[in-house]
């Protein structure tokens, strides 16, 4: 596809679930963001993957907050044990870097609306 | 902590007008300034960024002016259009290795009367 794809773009679960959320970046991005927008407030950053390893996790709330990159592309962020404190949506952005002329701009995806009854 | 403070946190402007956004940040480390553009249901959508190393930049209607010596940016939407409606949001990073985590501000609505 042309832009990031995230899915699914809504999902509603229990308390105590556990959730995936997917995310497609554009092809050839090697640098891969994802962040977590409440209402009202400003993207928070989670975790960003630089190709397979996940270079900088320093924003995960807990423990329950695990994300993979596998080969390089798909992304999936997983929740466990969701609370309803982790509503929210999650966006993720991917990037072809910096240096060498880039500007490491993000382009982000539509998102994924997260509610947990 | 809020590193990036931003300004106001809504504005009504007339089509025509000018409007304005300011931002603040903290950490001298930072080297980058974005400005992103959300509309409802959408991710952020990069509006145009400006390093310390010039005072000014502009591209169309939207112009990013910067004060390195006040940590303060902001930015100036000329010619305001009822399109222009959105959540603006300012954000700063450093660089840290090879990662670019944006710190972000916490969004100005903006609506355009028409």
């Amino acid at each position: 596809g042309a832009g990031v794809s995230q899915t699914p773009s809504n999902k509603v679960t229990e308390k105590g679930k556990y959730v995936e959320l997917r995310c497609d970046p554009i092809s050839g991005h090697t640098a891969l963001y994802w962040y977590r927008q409440s209402l009202g407030q400003g993207p928070e950053f989670l975790i960003y993957f630089q190709g397979t390893g996940a270079a900088d996790d320093s924003g995960l709330p807990n423990d329950r907050f695990f994300a993979v990159r596998p080969e390089g592309s798909v992304s999936t962020l997983k929740i466990q044990r969701t609370e309803r404190g982790d509503s929210a949506v999650y966006l993720c952005a991917s990037s072809l870097g910096w240096g060498q002329g880039l500007t490491g701009e993000l382009f982000f995806g539509e998102g994924s609306r997260l509610t947990v009854l | 902590q809020q590193q990036v403070k931003q300004s106001p946190q809504s504005l009504i402007v007339q089509k025509g007008g000018i409007s304005i956004i300011n931002c603040a940040y903290e950490n001298t480390a930072f080297d980058y300034f974005p400005w992103y553009q959300q509309f409802p249901g959408k991710g952020p959508a990069l509006l145009i960024a400006i390093r310390p190393d010039v005072s000014e930049k502009k591209e169309g209607r939207f112009t990013i002016s910067f004060n390195k010596s006040a940590k303060q940016f902001s930015l100036h939407i000329m010619d305001s259009q009822p399109g222009d409606s959105a959540t603006y949001f300012c954000a700063a990073s450093m660089s840290a290795g090879n990662n670019r985590k944006l710190i972000w501000g916490l969004g100005t609505s903006l609506a355009v009367n028409p």
